[in-house]
């Protein structure tokens, strides 16, 4: 399977920061990667897909890039309601897998 | 309105039975594949098993092959997880979500429900 690792674990930040998540494959991963926000008791969010897409209705402070394995999200100024988990995932093979998460914590 | 609604979990004992069911709304249901995933307390995201539209190809995560069976009834907009052989590694809020075919996202997600594997 491929595995995918995120960094950091964990993130303080303030509302206004910009904020960015970086997420590995171990393998190449062509334009296959997902971005999800994830808070307590919720459904998981999917905010970009094919690396660079922008899910309907999310808004434009998101942001993903990269290629390859190496994949980042951005947040240009984060806002309250952005506080959450973020999951990259890779759908590249028929076994898909997330990374373990990014915690966003008000600082 | 697009919905995915879980049902089915609970607390069963270690090496019982359990099937969950997701029932899909707002969309065309067997033009699409749709899995299941997991969280277990405290941890990550989890692909458990994803099912094509048509019902003619299944995909298994390690961890579960052998004891997990997914299906789906088309004409219910209706997707099923039956679980066998539980074990306490399998306690989890599991998802069902919309997608998961090689390159597919997975761009709708249920509320999840609870499975609770313990004596």
């Amino acid at each position: 399977d491929i595995q995918m690792t995120q960094s950091p674990s964990t993130l303080s930040a303030s509302v206004g920061d910009r904020v960015t998540i970086t997420c590995r494959a171990s393998q190449s991963i062509s334009g296959w990667l997902a971005w999800y926000q994830h808070k307590p008791g919720k459904a998981p969010k999917v905010l970009i897909y094919d690396v660079f897409s922008l899910e309907s209705g999310v808004p434009s402070r998101f942001s993903g890039s990269g290629s390859g394995t190496e994949f980042t999200l951005t947040i240009s100024s984060l806002q309250p309601d952005d506080f959450a988990t973020y999951y990259c995932q890779q759908y590249n093979t028929y076994s898909p897998t997330f990374g373990q998460g990014t915690k966003v914590e008000i600082k | 309105e697009v919905q995915l609604l879980e049902s089915g979990g609970g607390l069963v004992q270690p090496r019982g039975s359990l099937r969950l069911s997701c029932a899909a709304s707002g969309f065309i249901f067997p033009n699409y594949a749709m899995s299941w995933v997991r969280q277990a307390p405290g941890k990550g995201l989890e692909w458990v098993s994803t099912l094509s539209g048509s019902g003619g190809s299944t995909y298994y995560a390690d961890s579960v092959k052998g004891r997990f069976t997914i299906s789906r009834d088309n004409s219910k907009n209706t997707l099923y997880l039956q679980m066998n052989s539980l074990r306490a590694e399998d306690t989890a809020v599991y998802y069902c979500a919309k997608g998961g075919q090689l390159g597919e996202a997975f761009d709708i997600w249920g509320q999840g429900t609870m499975v609770t594997v313990s004596s």
